[in-house]
This record gives structure tokens, sequence and C-alpha cells, in this order.
């Protein structure tokens, strides 16, 4: 199996634009986890799912941030307007069973918003 | 609400020793799971070991050994004969469903 993918690697984006980062979580996997990595705030959750069914979004910052799951491959977070304080690494992980079996990460999406 | 502390920011050891690197958790559960993460500079989140709340036996992995007190609600991460390529940031983290991380450790390993 490939891993977790995460698309793009980079991705730099002017203030104001929209901008979706794209997750392909581990074949057979059913949980899909979002986490954001600042130097101020650390790694932080976003949002998870379960069998492509949001379960917990309250570390969503606002209601600029969506996330969705339309099927069990494929994942993405969108940022609509973006602001250069989103500026981050953001993380997907996939998981079998939570905590038995571990989370396996992407290599995450460095973004900068100018 | 779960949290875990690390409250050494920065560590450091001579290549061939031995460094603890210290964690605390809060939680109210009884059943949950505690993790290792190496993050290098590459940013890709490796998992160093991971230890189950209802075993007591200490998870050993190589060189990485933990020591887990659940009552004392501790899990230190011990890296034995340390190499230049153990140095990187390292998270502990908690689990029921969803991965809660402390504020991580910088550890830097001196020829």
């Amino acid at each position: 199996d490939a891993g977790v993918i995460q698309s793009p690697r980079h991705e730099v984006t002017e203030m104001g634009q929209e901008v979706t980062l794209r997750c392909k979580p581990i074949s057979g996997h059913d949980y899909l986890f979002w986490y954001r990595q600042t130097m101020m705030r650390g790694l932080e959750l976003l949002i998870y799912f379960n069998n492509n069914v949001p379960i917990d979004d309250s570390g969503m910052p606002e209601d600029r941030f969506s996330a969705k799951m339309p099927n069990a491959s494929f994942s993405t977070l969108k940022i609509q307007p973006s602001e250069p304080r989103d500026s981050a690494v953001y993380f997907c992980a996939s998981s079998l069973v939570p905590g038995n079996y571990g989370y396996t990460f992407g290599s995450g999406t460095r973004l900068t918003v100018v | 609400a779960q949290t875990v502390t690390q409250s050494q920011p920065e560590m450091s050891v001579q290549e061939a020793e031995t460094v603890t690197l210290s964690c605390t958790y809060d939680t109210s559960e009884s059943d949950y799971y505690l993790f290792w993460y190496k993050q290098p500079p590459s940013r890709q989140m490796i998992l160093v070991i991971r230890q189950e709340a209802y075993k007591q036996q200490n998870a050993t992995e190589n060189r990485f050994s933990v020591n887990f007190q659940k009552a004392a609600k501790s899990f230190s991460l011990k890296i034995s004969d340390s190499q230049l390529g153990d140095a990187a940031m390292y998270f502990c983290a908690y689990s029921t469903d969803k991965l809660i991380f402390g504020t991580g450790t910088r550890l830097q390993v001196f020829p």
C-alpha cells in the first residue's frame, strides 16, 4: 500500500482565494483525520470521519473551513476565503481501528497564504 | 477533556548515550492508548511506539522503550544507544478514538 497520500505537498495562495487540500486514506481504513500543525498551537485535530461520516468537527476553526469525504478513498479540506493566519502544515491520517492499530499520517501539505 | 503535557521543549544527548523524554496526560477514561511519534525535518509523522493502557507491561521497540505509570498518568520514552538519526521532534499522544498530541520535545543528538 502506498500509505496515506496528500496533495499538493506545497500550496502558496493569495489571501481571499479558495484552497482545497486532498487526501487519499489507506484502503480499508474506516477512520480519517485532518490535523493542522503550527508553531503556536502545535498539532490540532480539525475533524474526523468514520465510514465517510463526520463524527467530530469541533476543531474546525470557523465557517471558512469545510471538509468532505464523498467516498471511502477520498477526502478534501477546503478553506474559503483563505487568510494569512491559515498558513500551516495540514496533515491527513487514517486508521483501521483508532488506538488499537495506530494512525498512519500522510506527508502533509504546507499551506502559505500571502 | 483529555490533555497531554510534554514539559521539556528541548533535550540533547550524546551519540550512544541514553535519553528519556517525559510525558504526562490527564483523562478520566480507564481504557485508552498512548503513542510516541517522531517528526524529523522531512515533517513525516512516524510512529515510534504504542502502549495499551490495560497492559501493565511496558512496550519496547528495539532501542525505544516506555515507562508507563498508569496511576501517575505518566508515559516517558527512553531512547538507548542514541543515534544521529534520532534527532527530531518527538510527540507524545493519547487516544481513545481521536489522537491528542502534546506540544513536542525537540531532541538534538551530538556526535
